[in-house]
């Protein structure tokens, strides 16, 4: 089965501008997390979809973080106005079910902001 | 409040020798456990998991160890080879539909 598509692979942008993520799930993948990963640490969780539902934003910063997935699919995670610590890899990832069923995860998006 | 611990940021275990990662957990609601293996510029993929209803699982040259009353677990890798050097992250999750949560990762290297 086709992974986890995710895009752009790297991005550069100046502090307060805006940045935007894709990322594509695997086909039935009802789960759609995004993630972020600051460089040393685990992968820390920013939002859960089922389907085209938020099931938990409680860790999305969400004066400057957005994100949704139409259609229960694809979904985008978007930065406005970026700080220097959004500099990070974001990652998406899908599964069937629960944390019990495992993730996917796509290859990240790498973050700078300078 | 890192519910998930790995305190070793790093470790390097011969070629041929056992390789043991550690893991340490605070939160008694998590009732599975992933470890997950990340090489530079990839996600991180699937390696092995366990419940909380066994102390042991294994699958080849991996095994887990669960140790409920310690909330502790540790990944095996017996015999070590140069390719799983990699980070590996340590996870876990309560019942429920909940997102795993992640520990800091141990990076590993095998030395040939």
């Amino acid at each position: 089965e086709a992974g986890v598509a995710q895009s752009p692979r790297y991005k550069i942008i100046e502090k307060r501008q805006s940045v935007a993520f894709w990322c594509n799930p695997i086909s039935g993948h009802a789960t759609l997390y995004w993630y972020q990963q600051i460089l040393g640490q685990g992968p820390k969780l920013l939002i859960q979809f089922q389907n085209n539902g938020v099931v938990d934003d409680s860790q999305l910063p969400k004066d400057r973080f957005s994100a949704e997935r139409l259609k229960g699919v694809d979904s985008t995670l978007k930065i406005q106005p970026a700080k220097l610590e959004d500099s990070a890899v974001y990652l998406c990832a899908s599964s069937r079910g629960a944390g019990r069923y495992g993730y996917t995860f796509g290859s990240g998006t790498r973050l700078t902001v300078v | 409040d890192q519910q998930v611990k790995q305190n070793s940021p790093s470790l390097s275990v011969q070629e041929g020798r056992i390789s043991i990662l550690n893991c340490d957990y605070t939160n008694s609601m998590f009732d599975y456990f992933l470890w997950y293996k990340k090489y530079p510029a990839e996600g991180p993929t699937f390696l092995i998991s366990i419940s909380s209803i066994k102390d042991k699982n294994e699958d080849g040259r991996f095994t887990v160890f669960l140790n409920k009353s310690a909330k502790h677990l540790s990944l095996h890798i017996v015999p070590s080879q140069p390719g799983d050097s990699a980070v590996y992250f340590c996870a876990a999750s309560p019942s429920g539909n909940t997102p795993l949560v992640f520990g800091k990762g141990t990076r590993l290297s095998v030395i040939a």
